[in-house]
């Protein structure tokens, strides 16, 4: 099946500084990139959709300025949370889906980030 | 890790007709999400079950998680076409809040 990953697998950060986070499909391409957040004991929230080479499409509620999503490959998304924050402290994951896949979405194992 | 299974794989129904979709782990659950996902975008949440033998309703759709937390269904009742999608069940291992998901029940309702 359709692999996804994501990198690094635990981040943690000091406050004020900004962190990124790579997800990578790795044997197909994805036209589109998803950005999960999950808080404890809730669900995941979608915070932004991404297409290869357009800008990234945020949820309500969600600060652009404050997670910037790069979606400059087929292969590959990018999450920045600038000036991380503590309540920025959360699992992220991200999933793809292919055109090829019938646009099945496949999941990234996640990246759980501490701001400190 | 966590390992859960989903049945079926895919599921056609007539308009009007219940249904009922498994997800099986092979370990105790600490929490069990159900998830809707519409072709080409995310996934929408839809009930989130934590207790043994806890039932929640929203709509037409109901899931309950049995009372050993290892299994749960998803029963749509009257089902129509707004209900078609892949619906994919999550579970959290305890204290990590880490999500596993299933690998998907891919519905078609016929009108």
């Amino acid at each position: 099946g359709a692999v996804v990953s994501q990198h690094p697998s635990r981040v943690i950060c000091k406050s004020g500084t900004s962190v990124k986070i790579e997800c990578r499909s790795l044997d197909f391409q994805a036209t589109t990139m998803f950005w999960y957040r999950q808080f404890p004991k809730k669900s995941l929230m979608l915070m932004a959709t991404s297409n290869e080479g357009s800008k990234a499409t945020y949820e309500q509620g969600v600060e652009k300025d404050k997670f910037l999503i790069n979606h400059a490959s087929l292969t590959l998304s990018t999450l920045t949370v600038t000036s991380a924050h503590p309540e920025d402290s959360s699992f992220y994951i991200c999933s793809a889906t292919s055109v090829s896949s019938y646009n099945e979405q496949f999941f990234g194992p996640g990246t759980r980030l501490t701001v400190l | 890790s966590q390992e859960l299974e989903q049945s079926p794989q895919s599921l056609i129904v007539q308009e009007g007709k219940n249904l009922t979709i498994n997800c099986t782990s092979s370990k105790t659950l600490y929490g069990l999400y159900w998830y809707k996902q519409k072709y080409g975008e995310g996934l929408i949440f839809l009930m989130m079950l934590q207790k043994g033998g806890e039932e929640k309703s929203h709509e037409k759709i109901t899931a309950k998680l049995d009372e050993k937390k290892q299994q749960s269904s998803l029963h749509i009742t009257a089902s129509q076409p707004s209900h078609a999608g892949i619906y994919l069940c999550g579970a959290a291992e305890t204290g990590a809040n880490n999500l596993f998901f299933g690998t998907g029940t891919r519905l078609t309702v016929i009108p």
